[in-house]
């Protein structure tokens, strides 16, 4: 099955810095990677998703890039705010179905 | 629009009892799935359902059992709990997009199950 490593586990960045999430995948019939954001106490929410024929995806403050190739993508946000604190997975999808294989998490935290 | 409702929010059970995890969405999506999150660990598939009367195993489907008997419904049993399965247990539904594989899934807010 498909197997999607994250990096890094924690990640601290001073309010209005720049934050950036990385995450490999194995399986090259994955086609479809979305990026969860996990509030203390909820349910993952989508924020930002990519398809295999598009290199890149922007939405104000976060960008996501794939590179097929090397079977790795990124989850990229500027200008963070203490808001943007939060719980970050990445996640893959085979063609075959709607299986979504999680990375492990990313705890980002947002100084004042 | 109430999308992706979970019962109970805590559960505390003893090893060897039985319960059911309740997960009902009302978008009308015909996937749905349940996973279970451990430190560490990140969401792990337990079993998914593609439509009304078939469910197949996820990576970790020991010690769980599922059916699909509506499309709104998607319980998650637990036949005998072991301490193993302390987690915190969260269920999603989505739409099937182009070619099946390529659409947002809606998350419940989870149950936090501990096993004594």
């Amino acid at each position: 099955g498909e197997n999607v490593e994250q990096h890094p586990s924690t990640l601290s960045v001073q309010e209005g810095d720049s934050a950036v999430i990385k995450c490999t995948y194995s399986d090259s019939a994955s086609n479809y990677f979305p990026w969860y954001k996990q509030e203390l106490g909820k349910g993952p929410q989508l924020i930002i998703d990519i398809r295999s024929n598009v290199g890149e995806k922007k939405d104000q403050r976060i960008a996501v890039t794939l590179n097929k190739t090397a079977k790795h993508f990124s989850l990229h946000i500027t200008e963070t705010q203490p808001e943007d604190s939060a719980v970050y997975f990445c996640a893959a999808t085979p063609i075959t179905g709607n299986q979504f294989y999680f990375g492990t998490g990313t705890s980002l935290t947002v100084i004042p | 629009n109430a999308g992706v409702t979970q019962t109970p929010k805590f559960q505390v059970l003893k090893t060897g009892q039985s319960m059911t995890l309740q997960c009902a969405q009302d978008m009308n999506h015909e996937y749905m799935s349940w996973y279970r999150q451990d430190p560490g660990m990140g969401l792990r598939l337990i079993h998914y359902s593609v439509g009304a009367g078939i469910t197949d195993q996820g990576e970790v489907p020991n010690g769980y059992n599922v059916s699909r008997s509506t499309t709104e419904d998607f319980p998650l049993r637990l036949l005998s709990a072991a301490p193993s399965q302390t987690s915190v247990y969260f269920c999603a539904s989505s739409y099937p997009g182009t070619g099946g594989a390529d659409t947002e899934a809606f998350f419940g807010q989870g149950t936090r199950l501990t096993v004594v």
